[in-house]
């Protein structure tokens, strides 16, 4: 199952709403989870089950959407959220990620 | 507190071998799945392999199967990755990652900080 993410890069301002998309190659349900990956840091999970909420992570982070398309939205961007982020599928094995979306200072 | 450190990387000439290594604390390890998830220098993440709590479910990316084996000993609450016959596309950091969750609901929940493997002559 192949993801595509757009944009793979945006300019933003601290406040700003943002919103990432990704879709699947093929009908993966709900199956889909969101990573946020600052500079030099591994992986932190965001988001799973397509809208589900990571415990501990800001209720500024959404997640919608479900079969093959897929929105992440960032709801008043902090400094903290300068990132790259991944979706990923885990409907079917290999469990692929998208290609990445970094999100830049204006 | 959920803590997985790798470890093992390193330089490698191409056609080489490594082990990489991570130890899990902090968590019921033989109850989780695991995965080895790679990142190449400036690239996005690659799901590299899968590995059941018991080991016997195991699933690997087309790009390393038959070169790659991963294994788990729940006694010693580790994950480890048997890298064969590399090459320089190999390169990355590799991390661990649990697997949490039931069908619908899974995710990769705890990641460790990574372990650097250099394929290079």
């Amino acid at each position: 199952i192949q993801l595509t993410q757009s944009p793979s890069s945006l300019s933003a301002s601290v406040g700003d709403r943002v919103t990432i998309t990704c879709r699947a190659s093929q009908d993966i349900s709900s199956c889909l989870a969101w990573y946020q990956q600052g500079p030099g840091k591994s992986p932190k999970l965001l988001i799973y089950a397509a809208s589900t909420l990571q415990s501990g992570v800001p209720s500024r982070f959404s997640g919608n959407g479900s079969g093959t398309d897929f929105t992440l939205s960032i709801n008043g961007l902090q400094p903290e959220d300068f990132a790259t982020y991944y979706c990923q599928q885990l409907k079917s094995f290999p469990h692929t990620f998208g290609g990445g979306s970094k999100v830049e200072t204006k | 507190e959920v803590q997985l450190v790798e470890s093992g990387g390193g330089l490698v000439q191409p056609g080489g071998s490594l082990r990489l290594s991570c130890a899990a604390s902090g968590f019921s390890f033989s109850d989780f799945n695991m995965n080895w998830v790679r990142q190449a220098p400036g690239k996005g993440l690659e799901s590299v392999s899968y590995i059941s709590g018991s080991g016997t479910t195991l699933y690997y990316a087309d790009s390393v199967k038959g070169r790659f084996t991963v294994s788990r000993d729940n006694a010693r609450n580790s994950l480890y990755l048997q890298l064969d016959s590399l090459r320089a596309e190999d390169t990355a950091i590799y991390y661990c990652a649990t697997l949490r969750g039931g069908v619908g609901s899974q995710r990769f929940d705890s990641w460790g900080q990574g372990t650097l493997v250099t394929v290079s002559s």
